[in-house]
């Protein structure tokens, strides 16, 4: 019964670089989350996906952010062209519906940028 | 704009002793609250949640209290042991949906 699966665990990127984010959600649950996590501060979120479809996107940045929840697959979440400041711990939570589920996090892909 | 402050950096307390970790929020829409814990190089998992129509709730070592009037609430660990030793953050939602927001953490020590 596996929980959430991020990869990789760790990725380097240099500046100007593609960084792809995959998560696979808990069996049964339709509903993924991206959060970012900077240095010293607590998770921020970025956006909730539903399968095929953004619910909302108020936390990812306007430019060269981009994520998907596709009908097959796990979700990506992109960085186009990456800059130091893209340096953070990325984690996907998933969850089996919308109404105060708790939500279940994966390990984490920790990005840096050379 | 921090809407959930966590102001302790960090908490040392001794084995068997009580832990209690502290947060503060700005945003009155908050109307469900939770506590997570991580360990290094792990994702968060789920602790302890309350609604804002409680202000107490209890989960075997695990209590947290809700004090609306001052939007604050405390995570209460007793005993404390030395396996509770992580990262603690406190995070806030308003309306339905899991769009968390967070505090910076508190990192619990517990000395054997």
């Amino acid at each position: 019964n596996a929980g959430v699966m991020q990869n990789p665990r760790h990725l380097v990127r240099r500046r100007g670089q593609e960084a792809r984010l995959r998560c696979s959600p808990m069996k049964g649950h339709s509903h993924v989350y991206w959060y970012r996590q900077l240095p010293e501060e607590g998770l921020k979120f970025m956006v909730y996906l539903q399968k095929e479809n953004i619910i909302d996107e108020s936390g990812m940045p306007k430019e060269r952010f981009s994520a998907e929840f596709p009908k097959e697959g796990p979700s990506i979440l992109r960085i186009q062209q990456v800059v130091r400041g893209d340096s953070a711990a990325y984690f996907c939570a998933s969850s089996p519906g919308q109404h105060r589920e708790k939500l279940f996090f994966g390990s984490g892909t920790q990005l840096s940028v050379l | 704009d921090q809407q959930v402050k966590q102001n302790s950096p960090s908490l040392s307390v001794q084995e068997g002793r009580i832990s209690i970790l502290n947060c503060d929020y700005t945003n009155s829409m908050f109307d469900y609250f939770l506590w997570y814990k991580k360990y290094p190089a792990e994702g968060p998992t789920f602790l302890i949640s309350i609604s804002s129509i409680k202000d107490k709730n209890e989960d075997g070592r695990f209590t947290v209290f809700l004090n609306k009037s001052a939007k604050h609430l405390s995570l209460h660990i007793v005993p404390s042991q030395p396996g509770d030793s992580a990262v603690y953050f406190c995070a806030a939602s308003a309306g339905y949906g899991n769009k968390l927001v967070f505090g910076a953490g508190t990192i619990l020590r517990v000395k054997s």
